[in-house]
């Protein structure tokens, strides 16, 4: 079966450093990949999404990578404040469109 | 918030009770998502409808019934569900092309919490 996977640890970073998450797929690559934010009894809040042949994508102080050789995405805050504090994940779009979600990374920025 | 808005945002039910959650969007897409959120778990699909017309069933039992009566609107009616069903039920929405589901991005609502007694 087709999976995507994140890191289910929690990432605890110092502010001012940058965050960097991974999502893991396999099998075929997908056509876009999608980078979402997710707070605490809140809906998802779309961030990025990066095509498959797009190496890189930015937006202010985010970055996603796309490498479908590795099957990875790499998703980078830099410059990262508490606010930045929230769960994140990673979404594939399968070949009718729909998105199939890995289960997110919380990040935590402390001062 | 998002141009999606879900009600209620809690709900407590027992197992024999009926009770029906709803969507509305403001954003003028037409395509219209039901997701489940357990904890730790991803995000699960449910139902997908594409221009009112129900284009994903993702092996969802029975006792959940979507309802969509237009493009703005989405209904999830809930009758004897399980302990294992709360969750946090999410709705989304986004752009689609005429006869497919939409390749853009998704956006969501708050969403409802919802536990079965």
């Amino acid at each position: 079966s087709q999976k995507i996977e994140q890191n289910s640890e929690a990432l605890n970073i110092q502010e001012g450093k940058t965050a960097t998450l991974t999502c893991n797929y396999t099998n075929y690559s997908p056509a876009y990949l999608q980078w979402y934010r997710q707070d605490p009894g809140r809906g998802p809040v779309f961030l990025l999404l990066i095509r498959e042949n797009e190496k890189e994508k930015r937006k202010e102080r985010l970055k996603v990578t796309f490498d479908t050789t590795l099957k990875q995405s790499l998703f980078h805050i830099t410059a990262s404040q508490p606010a930045d504090s929230a769960t994140y994940l990673c979404a594939r779009t399968d070949s009718w469109g729909k998105l199939q979600f890995g289960a997110g990374t919380q990040v935590v920025v402390t001062p | 918030e998002t141009g999606v808005t879900q009600t209620p945002r809690h709900l407590v039910m027992g197992m024999t009770n009926k009770k029906s959650l709803k969507c509305e969007q403001h954003l003028g897409h037409n395509a219209m998502y039901w997701y489940k959120q357990s904890a730790k778990k991803p995000l699960e699909l449910m139902f997908v409808y594409n221009f009112k017309e129900q284009t994903e069933n993702n092996s969802v039992p029975s006792r959940f019934s979507p309802e969509c009566p237009n493009s703005s609107h989405l209904f999830l009616h809930l009758h004897t569900l399980q302990p294992e069903d709360s969750a946090l039920y999410l709705c989304a929405s986004s752009h689609s092309g005429s006869g497919e589901i939409s390749y853009n991005e998704q956006f969501f609502g708050p969403g409802t919490r919802l536990t079965v007694l």
